[in-house]
């Protein structure tokens, strides 16, 4: 069966430090691949998205970036966060059109 | 991508049947529509998708008209467990599957 992990499960950083969040999918080949933020009492944010390797779209304008180096690998990066970072971030998956997405258990992101 | 439109807020109590109904007038030709359900600091977990009619699971039913321009997801005797947050995505129809998720319906299930 297929399996998402996402890791550390929160997260305390200052601002201006870098920041690094791993997912990984286990159990499938060549799924798509998505980042969401998630503030307080809000509906989820996609904020990048990929369908192959080396292959990244952004959704929305911002200091994040995402890398995806390898087929069941996705990365969320920054080089200085802000304060307006903090929130809880998603990965999720899914093998493509019409198919139903599946996340993974978050990492809360708290910016000091 | 279509936009969606749900309650904000519902409350129901155990064991009733609880309906939440979402409109979705651009829906295109492709798109399928999607429930999600989201409990404090998880993932949203995955419901029911359809495409027309009615397709039901053993978790919920979702029902849609011949228009597809609404779908109504239907939980039979809902529990306190079942107190969440419920999304109603149309789209994925694109090869990226991208989906773009409302505020939800925040679901209260009373004792």
């Amino acid at each position: 069966s297929q399996t998402i992990h996402q890791w550390p499960a929160t997260l305390v950083q200052p601002v201006g430090s870098p920041l690094s969040l791993e997912c990984t999918v286990e159990g499938t080949s060549n799924p798509n691949l998505y980042w969401y933020r998630q503030a307080a009492g809000r509906g989820l944010q996609l904020l990048f998205y990929s369908v192959g390797i080396g292959q990244i779209s952004s959704e929305v304008p911002q200091n994040l970036s995402a890398s995806r180096p390898q087929d069941r690998q996705f990365i969320l990066s920054s080089k200085k966060l802000l304060l307006s970072d903090s929130g809880f971030y998603l990965c999720a998956w899914s093998t493509g059109y019409n198919q139903p997405q599946h996340f993974g258990d978050g990492t809360r992101l708290s910016i000091l | 991508l279509a936009k969606t439109t749900q309650p904000i807020s519902m409350d129901s109590y155990e064991g009733q049947e609880v309906n939440i109904t979402c409109s979705h007038n651009n829906i295109a030709t492709n798109d399928y529509i999607t429930w999600y359900q989201q409990f404090p600091s998880q993932g949203p977990r995955f419901i029911i998708q359809g495409y027309k009619t009615k397709v039901t699971n053993e978790v919920a039913s979702l029902f849609i008209p011949a228009d597809r321009k609404s779908s109504t997801l239907s939980l039979p005797r809902v529990s306190l467990s079942d107190t969440a947050v419920y999304y109603c995505l149309v789209g994925g129809s694109s090869n990226t599957g991208k989906l773009i998720f409302g505020q939800g319906t925040t679901l209260q299930v009373k004792p």
